[in-house]
């Protein structure tokens, strides 16, 4: 599995546009990249996946290069109830579904 | 649906004593998971399920023990318990493998005095 990097953590202020980016060099072909979103004292809940270019929904979007070397989940927008931990996954379509969560990125946003 | 439960949400364990943390799922997932969660750090995986009567280990299954006899259940057994294992613990399910959606419970809250 492809380990990933992601700041440790980022600030914003309410009603800014956050990215934050993540690296995954060693990603593989059958590897789709998925953001994760945690609460305090809750468990991650699902926020978006891709597998190339850009997947929007309406949360966030996901952008992938075309090398998927890195990729940058951008929140429009966000509020004061988006400040959480973001963990950007990397998982293979063929594996057994065995999510490696890195440290993440905490998210602090301000009034 | 109520998606993933866990029970308890808190618990306080003697060093030595045993215990076994709960988890259901009403979605007919067939792949179940157990993380733990230390403070500031992202999860680890314990173990996970592919299906009833079949579990395999994860990242650090040490101290611990699963089953699986129904689709729904997946206990998580530990055993001679060590402050080590003080952590919150995640329970989580998905349809399929690969790259499926995980669905996690709200997690159990575990010291080991």
């Amino acid at each position: 599995l492809a380990k990933t990097t992601q700041p440790i953590s980022m600030d914003s202020y309410e009603g800014q546009e956050v990215n934050i980016t993540c690296s995954h060099n060693n990603i593989a072909t059958n590897d789709y990249i998925t953001w994760y979103q945690q609460f305090p004292s809750q468990g991650p809940r699902f926020i978006i996946q891709g597998y190339k270019t850009k997947v929007t929904n309406e949360v966030a979007s996901l952008f992938i290069p075309a090398d998927r070397k890195s990729s940058t989940l951008s929140l429009p927008r966000v509020s004061l109830s988006d400040t959480a931990v973001y963990y950007c996954l990397v998982a293979s379509s063929g594996g057994y579904n065995k999510l490696i969560f890195g440290a993440g990125t905490r998210l602090a946003v301000h009034p | 649906n109520a998606g993933v439960t866990q029970t308890p949400k808190f618990h306080i364990l003697k060093i030595g004593q045993s215990m076994t943390l709960q988890c259901t799922q009403d979605m007919n997932h067939n792949y179940m998971y157990w993380y733990r969660q230390d403070p500031g750090m992202g999860l680890k995986l314990i173990y996970y399920s592919v299906g009833a009567g079949i579990t395999d280990k994860g990242e650090v299954p040490n101290g611990y023990n699963v089953s699986r006899s129904t689709t729904e259940d997946f206990p998580l057994r530990l055993e001679l318990a060590a402050p080590s294992q003080t952590s919150v613990y995640f329970c989580a399910s998905s349809y399929s493998r690969g790259t499926d959606t995980q669905y996690f419970g709200p997690g159990t809250r575990l010291t080991v005095l």
